[in-house]
């Protein structure tokens, strides 16, 4: 079946805009994943969400930063007044969720520029 | 803070010889571990795992063994092929959290 898909796969915005990235997992996983991919660095938890249960958002960097998942399936990560710090690739993962220690599947990536 | 460590940022090697990969970390609470591989304008893909309770998983070409009083892990591809150069990325979890490394750049040369 289809992957782990993910939109814009680019985007440039200015600083101060607000941005939309938006996930659609593989069909029929609960579990969803969004991170972050600074250049040279490893990829960063961002949030986590699993079923109904409420989202693990400890790795936000800060209020700026939010998501939801709405009907158990897309998810939307949003940025608030853009700063160039936010430039990155910003992955989503999604997994089965029946259990720890699951294989995550992830997408393309979106590629945000912030000028 | 970070929990997983990927020492070499890049290795060369030898088309037909093995690849070495090495990771590092810091959480003794970790209890799983995963290798991704990453090509260019692609996200990571899975290529193999293991559980805190084995020292050696093996897939093919593909070999992680983990030393968990070292608190380190390995990958070993062997032979190495010119489609296996990529972004090769060490992820330890607990429970659903992942933490990365940094990734190490192979490239496998004719």
């Amino acid at each position: 079946g289809a992957g782990v898909s993910q939109s814009p796969s680019n985007k440039v915005t200015e600083k101060g805009k607000d941005v939309e990235l938006r996930c659609d997992p593989i069909s029929g996983h609960t579990a969803l994943y969004w991170y972050r991919q600074s250049l040279g660095q490893g990829l960063e938890f961002l949030i986590y969400f699993q079923g109904n249960s409420a989202p693990d958002k400890s790795g936000l960097p800060s209020d700026r930063f939010s998501a939801e998942r709405t009907g158990g399936s897309v998810s939307t990560l949003t940025i608030q007044r853009t700063q160039q710090e936010d430039s990155a690739v910003y992955l989503c993962a999604s997994s089965l969720g029946n259990r720890g220690g699951e294989t995550q599947y992830f997408g393309p990536g979106t590629r945000l520029l912030v000028l | 803070d970070q929990q997983v460590k990927q020492n070499s940022p890049s290795l060369s090697v030898q088309e037909g010889r093995i690849s070495i990969l090495n990771c590092d970390y810091t959480n003794s609470m970790f209890d799983y571990f995963l290798w991704y591989k990453k090509y260019p304008a692609e996200g990571p893909t899975f290529l193999i795992s293991i559980s805190s309770i084995k020292d050696k998983n093996e897939d093919g070409r593909f070999t992680v063994f983990l030393n968990k009083s070292a608190k380190h892990l390995s990958l070993h591809i062997v032979p190495s092929q010119p489609g296996d150069s990529a972004v090769y990325f060490c992820a330890a979890g607990s429970d659903y959290k992942l933490s990365f490394g940094a990734g190490t750049t192979v490239t496998v040369r004719a």
